[in-house]
């Protein structure tokens, strides 16, 4: 399979405590995004990246997460002391190019809960 | 600041057409896409314009509109695998998403 996978799918914890979360871009893909959907809702812009780079951040983000892809392949987001409103679907995103136009390849996403 | 209003249910009988409009007002534009998503799944592209006019792809199509803010997404000969939500998303580099219209198509 050639697509975009997260790892993992699902992920209960209890509120306090930090969760990791993978995204594994298409190959050759040098452009990362990450999401945040929660019902009845679209997708949100967290964060970007292209290549190692993490380019921009969106307000939604707050100190507790943060996301790496120190070798431009795969990327991680990392939420600390989580909280109930934590709780969504985390999707990430892959595209390639070099412009703001390109098409975005999405992957299965983890779903977070948090108790 | 990014706002994308679209409908947030539709129904429709199967065989029909459905078309589902979508208004922005978005500080930055290249492109607005079209995004099929079945419950508990990830979004699928389904359509992209960038120019105004009709793109058309089999029983899908859709319209833009920059000057008026406005595109629409076309389903013909629906089917039942066709109920989802559609999500509408403006792209400058990152996608700003609608809330996504959920169609029920019924039998």
């Amino acid at each position: 399979d050639t697509g975009v996978s997260q790892n993992p799918r699902h992920k209960i914890t209890k509120r306090g405590q930090n969760v990791t979360f993978r995204c594994d871009p298409i190959s050759e893909h040098n452009r990362l995004y990450w999401y945040r959907q929660t019902l009845g809702q679209g997708p949100e812009f967290l964060t970007y990246f292209q290549n190692e780079a993490q380019l921009e951040k969106s307000r939604l983000l707050s100190d507790r997460f943060s996301a790496e892809r120190p070798k431009g392949s795969f990327s991680t987001l990392e939420i600390q002391r989580t909280e109930q409103g934590d709780s969504a679907m985390y999707l990430c995103a892959s595209s390639f190019g070099s412009t703001g136009t390109t098409l975005q390849f999405f992957g299965p996403g983890t779903r977070l809960t948090v108790l | 600041g990014q706002n994308i209003d679209q409908p947030t249910e539709m129904t429709a009988t199967e065989g029909a057409i459905v078309q589902i409009n979508c208004t922005y007002q978005t500080s930055g534009f290249n492109g607005l896409f079209w995004y099929q998503q079945h419950a508990g799944e990830a979004p699928t592209f389904l359509s992209y314009n960038v120019l105004d006019g009709l793109e058309e792809k089999g029983r899908f199509s859709s319209f833009l509109s920059r000057s008026k803010g406005y595109s629409y997404l076309l389903l013909k000969e629906l089917q039942m695998k066709d109920s989802a939500s559609y999500l509408c998303a403006v792209n400058d580099y990152k996608l700003s998403f609608g809330a996504g219209t959920t169609v029920t198509v019924r039998a």
